[in-house]
């Protein structure tokens, strides 16, 4: 299994502002996810993160707006720009082990955009 | 395209009693992953199981056991023995594993309600 820990747990931010969320995994991964679940919705994924290369973003998610980065196989970050009460949701990192073929998820990071 | 349906909005079910969540799903990709999800007010996912799409069993851990129908297209999970702390969101959700890696596909979630 892998431990994933997520900074800050929670935020209330100002219109126009941006914040960066980091992701902390407990073993190296191959691959780690970012996901937006707006609130009473499901889970989209924003974009897949890749040790080494760019982040590869899902349709309707730019990286002027979500850039992404991966510097080694434990960490990420995911960074909210000029942010608008829409942007208000919960963002979760993910981490894909391989071996079982498990995804496992961070605890989530709650933005309150004002 | 991949699509996971959950036809289920809310369940209660009271303590100690079992439930089943139901989840269908739609691939033509003939290998597959099906997982399933918890999601407590305080928004963490956890997860719970997995069935992979060429297991002879039904995978169970704990109180938690799939009830895997291949030609129906369904998943569902089965908690034996709820508890009050089993009341959350629960999410299905697939991937394809037959070409590289793939993203996972969500339902929409099924809140649960235990109650004592």
């Amino acid at each position: 299994s892998a431990v994933i820990s997520q900074k800050p747990s929670r935020d209330i931010c100002q219109r126009g502002t941006s914040l960066t969320i980091q992701c902390q995994v407990d073993s190296q991964v191959t691959m780690m996810f970012w996901y937006r679940q707006q609130p009473g919705q499901s889970l989209t994924l924003i974009a897949t993160a890749n040790q080494g290369s760019e982040a590869t973003y899902e349709s309707g998610f730019v990286i002027d707006k979500f850039p992404i980065s991966r510097p080694n196989l434990t960490f990420s970050t995911l960074t909210v720009s000029n942010m608008s009460p829409e942007d208000s949701s919960i963002y979760l990192c993910s981490a894909w082990t391989g071996l079982p073929d498990t995804q496992y998820f961070g605890p989530g990071t709650r933005l309150t955009v004002l | 395209a991949q699509k996971i349906t959950q036809t289920q909005p809310g369940m209660f079910v009271q303590e100690k009693e079992a439930v089943t969540l139901d989840c269908t799903y739609d691939t033509s990709d003939p290998s597959y992953g099906l997982f399933w999800y918890k999601q407590p007010s305080s928004g963490e996912m956890i997860f719970l199981i997995y069935q992979g799409s060429y297991d002879q069993q039904n995978a169970t851990e704990g109180r938690y056991s799939l009830n895997f129908q291949k030609a129906r297209k369904s998943a569902n999970l089965v908690i034996s023995a709820s508890q009050l702390g089993d009341s959350a969101m629960y999410f299905c959700a697939m991937r394809p594993m037959n070409t590289g890696f793939q993203k996972l596909v969500f339902g929409t979630g099924t809140r649960l309600l235990v109650s004592p």
